[in-house]
């Protein structure tokens, strides 16, 4: 069956430092990948979409790399800073609208 | 542009008792999803609706679960009779489809702030 880990259940790292989540996937052959970032008692929101054919995606301080020989993505958030706290999710996407499934999240603190 | 509008925000009830959440979700978003998250993991799909049709249900308990989305726009989870292990946050979501068959580039999905349930 298809399953999604995310690298650990809760990162902690220093205000400035990069902070890197992984995203590793088995029995899927995912189409695009997406991440997501979640505050505590609200609802997920987009953060970058990149697609089987790209390696590598950027906007502003983050940046996504997707292999899917490993299948594997890593999601980067350079300098980072307190307010980036938050759980981030992987969500990966077959077909068009469909089998779309999320990862478990990572527990990001960023610590001033 | 507003959200998807979700209520209520908050629900306490007794188990065996039954629940309806409601959604609105953005104008113009032909699909529309209800997902379930349970405390520390990641949303799972119960149900996903291509304007008023079901799109995919398979993970839908439909022994005590059922959706509906009136006239493709506005939709209703409803849990009758509710278990202990239903408490979680029930979030719907929506997103904007168009017709590219074979596609696989992928929507943007646009979450509600979730209704939390708690089953006592």
């Amino acid at each position: 069956s298809q399953k999604i880990e995310q690298n650990s259940e809760a990162l902690n790292i220093q205000e400035g430092k990069t902070a890197t989540l992984t995203c590793n996937y088995t029995n899927y052959s995912p189409a695009y990948l997406q991440w997501y970032r979640q505050d505590p008692g609200r609802g997920p929101v987009f953060l970058l979409l990149i697609r089987e054919n790209e390696k590598e995606k950027r906007k502003e301080r983050l940046k996504v790399t997707f292999d899917t020989t490993l299948k594997q993505s890593l999601f980067h958030i350079t300098a980072s800073q307190p307010a980036d706290s938050a759980t981030y999710l992987c969500a990966l996407g077959g077909n068009y609208g469909q089998n779309f499934v999320f990862g478990p999240g990572t527990r990001l603190s960023v610590l001033p | 542009e507003a959200g998807v509008a979700q209520s209520p925000r908050y629900k306490i009830i007794e188990k065996r008792q039954s629940v309806a959440f409601w959604c609105n979700p953005i104008s113009g978003h032909a699909t529309l999803y209800w997902y379930q998250q349970i405390l520390g993991q990641g949303p799972k799909l119960l149900i996903q609706f291509q304007n008023n049709g079901v799109v995919d249900d398979s993970q839908l308990p439909k022994d005590r679960f059922s959706a509906e989305r009136l006239k493709g726009v506005d939709s209703t989870l409803k849990i009758q009779p509710a278990k202990l292990e239903d408490s979680a946050v029930y979030l719907c979501a929506s997103s904007f489809s168009r017709d590219r068959r074979g596609s696989r580039s992928g929507n943007t999905i646009y979450f509600g702030e979730g209704s939390w349930l708690t089953v006592v």
